[in-house]
């Protein structure tokens, strides 16, 4: 299948400090997805992108579908503990089912 | 609150058993999925079902089947498993249309085979 490329594969950063992670492919795509696994759980979705060069914002969290459909970026402002987990992109198939290819997780650890 | 409940959390089998991973939805989803998840290789699709009784193959369904007899109801079975088959298998649901990219995780079956 497709590959998705997602970096970096971990942080180790600071309560209070910005995080950014981004995701790219070798082709082209017309959504793109962040979701958010927290220790224990299944992935949450927290962004969805469907439009090149779209940018939107999620509380906290920024994320912006790259003008080449190759790629997507996602950042965390002012980190908090609860902000530990680990972060998938993921894109869609173009079709209605919901088939999604993700990317390799960046893994978010955020000291007190 | 509705969910995708994966009967099993922790499993520990032995090389060569037949193991069933069950996964019940209550949303009324048409689809259904089955990823594998390994530590730095994210999430990848074993099998995906848009109805009852229909399957399609994914990335890695080599050594799994599946079974899905409900609407509800979506079983990944490994016929013989196999030491390379340890993982996390995360099920989960959608709806059919603009809707199908938000997936319904469930919290993931941790198996272990000896």
């Amino acid at each position: 299948g497709q590959q998705l490329n997602q970096s970096p594969q971990s942080m180790f950063i600071q309560e209070g400090e910005d995080v950014s992670m981004n995701c790219t492919s070798s082709s082209i795509f017309n959504t793109w997805l962040w979701y958010k696994q927290d220790p224990g759980e299944g992935p949450v979705l927290l962004i969805a992108l469907y439009k090149a060069g779209e940018l939107t914002s999620n509380g906290r969290l920024t994320a912006q579908f790259g003008i080449t459909r190759k790629d997507s970026f996602l950042n965390i402002s002012a980190s908090i503990p609860s902000d530990v987990g680990i972060y998938f992109c993921a894109r869609a198939g173009g079709t209605s089912y919901g088939k999604l290819t993700f990317g390799q997780g960046t893994i978010l650890t955020v000291h007190p | 609150d509705v969910k995708v409940t994966q009967s099993s959390r922790y499993l520990v089998k032995r090389t060569g058993e037949k193991v069933f991973l069950e996964c019940v939805q209550d949303m009324d989803h048409e689809n259904m999925f089955w990823y594998r998840q390994d530590p730095g290789l994210g999430l990848r699709l074993i099998y995906f079902s848009y109805d009852v009784k229909m399957k399609e193959k994914g990335d890695i369904p080599e050594g799994y089947s599946v079974s899905r007899e409900k609407k509800e109801r979506f079983s990944l079975i490994l016929e013989s498993a196999s030491t390379n088959q340890t993982s996390m298998y995360l099920c989960a649901s959608t709806l059919r249309g603009p809707g199908a990219n938000v997936l319904t995780f469930g919290a993931g079956s941790r198996l272990t085979v000896l």
